[in-house]
């Protein structure tokens, strides 16, 4: 069954920072993986989808790579901001059962 | 503007009373689905549709019910709630069941049940 995990759980840097976080799936035979940005008591936005068969998307600031041999994912945010605060999801589609997701990074950006 | 619609955003009841949830999406999608997210068990995945008439278990769904009759509209039945099902449930759709499109998310439903 696949098993969707994040480091760190926490992170919190000053503004300005490039930081990197890291998203690890234990079975690879996925569709697609997508990261997400959860603000408190709101839903879920998506940030960049990869398809299994990229390496990585770019988007802004954002950069997300794949690496599907080895199970990983990093979601890389450039030049950090306050409002970059939130927690970050990553989920993995796979082959027969659906979407999983990782636990979340949650992120505080210092002004 | 295209978006998933949940109502209500926030519902207290008692064990037993049955209760829907609803969703909407305006974007012709597809694909639909129901997540609940708790604290240390992230988010769970409880039903899906890849179209109209066709609904699949996730991970947990004993004691939801799902339909899905009109290409938009999914709503989450609980028919005999309990305390255990307390949490925040998640509403999501996408293009196709391929998935090779972004989920959306609706904002959310807080569901207590004492």
């Amino acid at each position: 069954k696949q098993e969707v995990t994040q480091i760190p759980a926490a992170l919190s840097v000053p503004e300005g920072e490039n930081l990197v976080l890291n998203c690890s799936f234990t079975d690879s035979a996925i569709y697609n993986l997508q990261w997400f940005r959860q603000d408190p008591g709101k839903g879920l936005t998506s940030l960049l989808l990869i398809q299994s068969s990229q390496r990585e998307q770019t988007s802004g600031r954002l950069n997300a790579s794949l690496d599907k041999s080895s199970g990983r994912s990093t979601l890389y945010i450039a030049a950090s901001q306050p409002g970059d605060s939130a927690t970050y999801l990553c989920a993995v589609y796979t082959y027969g059962q659906n979407f999983v997701f990782g636990p979340g990074t949650r992120l505080s950006v210092l002004p | 503007e295209a978006q998933v619609t949940q109502n209500p955003r926030y519902l207290i009841t008692v064990t037993g009373k049955k209760l829907t949830v609803t969703c909407s999406q305006n974007m012709n999608h597809e694909y639909m689905s129901w997540y609940r997210q708790d604290p240390g068990l992230g988010l769970r995945q409880i039903y899906y549709s890849m179209n109209v008439e066709v609904t699949d278990k996730g991970d947990v769904p004993e004691g939801y019910k799902v339909s899905r009759k009109e290409k938009r509209n999914f709503p989450l039945i609980l028919e005999s709630p309990s305390p255990n099902q307390t949490s925040l449930y998640f509403c999501a759709s996408s293009v196709t069941g391929t998935v090779i499109s972004p989920l959306h998310f609706g904002n959310g439903t807080r569901l207590t049940v004492t």
